[in-house]
């Protein structure tokens, strides 16, 4: 168990469709990052935020929103689904704070049909 | 525009011998480096890093070269073993940039018995 905690695990919907992936950082993390893995593919970098304000943008599509809570815990909402948009979406968190080590996820993954 | 390449999508190395893994950026900027196993199913772990001011980070098994004039690292392996066997996938930062990560596209590796 990293300590990062992702939820839903697995997630099947339908193109139009939108959907939220949640994540909960490893305690005392400050940072949260989304990343987004299609079949076979790399990590792509999507978004960071760091203590409730967004701090990175990646290759995010504009029908994607992100955001961190006070709490620290972080949401990626998906809208207007289409089905290149199944993957393996990874939530990491660092401590945000000189040169450290992102801790993942087991990632959410999402089918959309 | 890849800024983090790993060349070879696959290797295949023999159980006790040593495994090579590659990566090469072309973002000067980057100053920390570092490397994630992944296995299927699950989010990637963290192996081991390196900052610019090294060149060689050894952790076990596990030692990272970095060659900064050519913007080239590599993860050695010694010796290998099946469970070693996963995707690897080598990340770079700028830590004077929002500590974004960007990540490779991954080598698969192969230990065979």
């Amino acid at each position: 168990d990293s300590g990062v905690t992702q939820t839903p695990k697995h997630l099947i919907t339908a193109t139009g469709q939108r959907v939220t992936l949640r994540c909960s950082p490893r305690s005392g993390d400050l940072s949260v990052y989304w990343y987004q893995q299609s079949l076979d593919q790399g990590l792509q970098f999507l978004i960071q935020y760091y203590n409730g304000e967004e701090r990175a943008k990646g290759n995010i599509l504009e029908r994607f929103s992100a955001q961190q809570f006070p709490d620290l815990h972080s949401e990626l909402n998906l809208s207007s689904l289409e089905l290149g948009d199944s993957a393996l979406y990874f939530c990491a968190s660092s401590d945000g704070s000189g040169a450290n080590v992102l801790t993942f996820g087991a990632g959410s993954r999402l089918t959309v049909l | 525009d890849q800024q983090v390449k790993q060349n070879s999508p696959s290797l295949s190395v023999q159980e006790g011998r040593i495994s090579i893994l590659n990566c090469d950026y072309t973002n000067s900027m980057f100053d920390y480096f570092l490397w994630y196993k992944k296995y299927p199913a699950e989010g990637p772990t963290f192996l081991i890093s390196i900052s610019s001011i090294k060149d060689k980070n050894e952790d076990g098994r596990f030692t990272v070269f970095l060659n900064k004039s050519a913007k080239h690292l590599s993860l050695h392996i010694v010796p290998s073993q099946p469970g070693d066997s996963a995707v690897y996938f080598c990340a770079a930062s700028d830590l004077g940039y929002g500590q974004n990560f960007v990540f490779g596209p991954g080598t698969r590796l192969s230990v065979l018995p």
